[in-house]
């Protein structure tokens, strides 16, 4: 079974800095069916990306998907304050299971 | 809008039964898979299981096998999920959320998540 390992943990950073998140998966990822999420407490999560790349609508061209294979990465390229929340991506398609990474809390430094 | 409205909070024994609702409007509710998540207090998310409104048909994770049974009611456009033999670690915020095939089947729609606390 897929795992996803996400990278760092927590990461601690300005509004207005650029945001690394990694994740990782344990095989690869057939036709690229990864997906991030963004998730705010007491709030579901929220489509970002899906594709590995491709912006869910509506949702700002500051954050941006990569990544093909095992490695996928989702950045963001200035920090707003509403950004801050904790990141999860996701291995879907066509056959389950559907498996979530631990997820990424972004802090704000 | 295009929403999913779930049932409020439940809080259950160990051992008991709980069933959820998820009630789909503002699109073609056959067209698009439902699924069920959930997460424990400060953890994260579990896919639980899939619903295909249109022919009926379900997929379980391995976890949740022989406890878990979700159905659908096509003429009130509602999914139900039915947990069995509730145990604490089965406390969680239980999410369903919509599959659509034009992101390629990921989670586009999110209900608002019912709270499940299982306590003696």
């Amino acid at each position: 079974e897929m795992v996803l390992t996400q990278s760092p943990g927590t990461l601690s950073l300005s509004p207005g800095e650029r945001a690394t998140l990694s994740c990782r998966a344990s095989q690869i990822v057939s036709s690229s069916y990864l997906a991030w999420y963004q998730q705010k407490p007491g709030q579901p999560p929220r489509l970002l990306i899906y594709d590995a790349s491709s912006r869910a609508t509506g949702i700002p061209d500051r954050f941006s998907g990569s990544g093909s294979g095992a490695d996928f990465t989702l950045t963001i390229s200035r920090l707003e304050p509403e950004d801050f929340a904790v990141y999860f991506c996701q291995h879907y398609g066509r056959s389950p299971p559907y498996t979530f990474g631990q997820g990424t809390k972004l802090e704000i430094k | 809008q295009v929403q999913l409205v779930q049932s409020g909070a439940e809080v259950k024994k160990p051992g008991a039964s709980v069933k959820l609702s998820c009630k789909a409007s503002g699109y073609i509710f056959t067209s698009y898979y439902v699924h069920w998540v959930r997460q424990a207090p400060g953890q994260g998310l579990e896919w639980m299981a899939r619903m295909n409104p249109s022919i009926g048909t379900t997929a379980y994770a391995q976890s949740f096998q022989g406890r878990l049974s979700v159905t659908s009611d096509t003429s009130t456009t509602t999914v139900y999920m039915e947990l069995n033999s509730l145990r604490s670690d089965d406390t969680a915020v239980y999410f369903c959320t919509r599959g659509n095939w034009n992101y390629r089947d990921a989670f586009d729609i999110w209900g608002q998540g019912t709270k499940v606390a299982v306590s003696s």
